[in-house]
């Protein structure tokens, strides 16, 4: 059974510090997507990371892929109130030609303090 | 320009009183996508389309069901909704030409049953 686990549940950081939100996964896959929810909204897609050692940034926010060790991170770069939200990775299931699933994480719930 | 659309946006319905959410696509992809999503946890892949070809995972309820008549359009069906079935609702869409993409989700519906 595939497991994506994500870690910290809940980040409350100061703004202007710099974290980290991992994920991990069970199942071999070399595609790691990141999809970030705000309150009551619907999933916005950030990053979808394609190879093994596969790095994309975005303003303050810098995903990677590490496909070896199953891991996918989430840096954020001193992190300003707006980023404020809750980070889903999804590992997708059964790859073919066609449709694929994705499984997501419990996602990351951060809240940034000014 | 919207590209994923649900309607309606909030929808409150009586215990056991079947309901349809809506969900529309100007994106013109072959893949439409059923997720559910309650309070506080991760989306849960409910069902897909990958044309007509109907996809249902193995442990969503038989009270859910789906239609697609054509490319654009794509229908939930709750046939006697419980309060367990209180929860977001998410369309979402994606090329069948492999998962180098994403998938592009629509604003939701929040069902609410009483």
């Amino acid at each position: 059974e595939l497991k994506v686990e994500q870690n910290p549940l809940f980040l409350s950081m100061q703004e202007g510090k710099n974290y980290t939100i991992y994920c991990n996964y069970s199942t071999t896959s070399d595609r790691l997507y990141w999809y970030r929810q705000d309150p009551g909204k619907s999933l916005e897609s950030l990053f979808v990371l394609l190879s093994n050692g596969a790095v994309k940034q975005e303003g303050r926010l810098m995903a990677s892929l590490d496909t070896k060790a199953r891991l996918s991170t989430l840096h954020i770069t001193a992190a300003v109130h707006d980023l404020s939200a809750t980070y889903f990775c999804a590992h997708p299931r059964r790859p073919g030609a066609g449709s694929y699933q994705l499984t997501f994480g419990k996602g990351t719930k951060l809240s940034v303090i000014p | 320009d919207a590209m994923v659309i649900q309607n309606p946006r909030y929808q409150v319905t009586q215990f056991g009183k079947p309901v349809t959410l809506s969900c529309s696509q100007t994106l013109n992809h072959n893949v439409m996508y059923w997720y559910q999503q309650k309070s506080s946890q991760a989306p849960k892949l409910l069902f897909h389309y990958y044309d007509k070809d109907f996809n249902n995972e193995a442990d969503t309820p038989d009270n859910f069901q789906s239609r697609r008549p054509n490319t654009s359009f794509c229908f939930l069906d709750i046939r006697s909704p419980g309060l367990g079935d209180a929860a977001m609702y998410l369309c979402a869409t994606s090329r069948a030409s492999g998962y180098t993409d994403t998938q592009y989700f629509g604003p939701g519906t929040r069902l609410t049953v009483l």
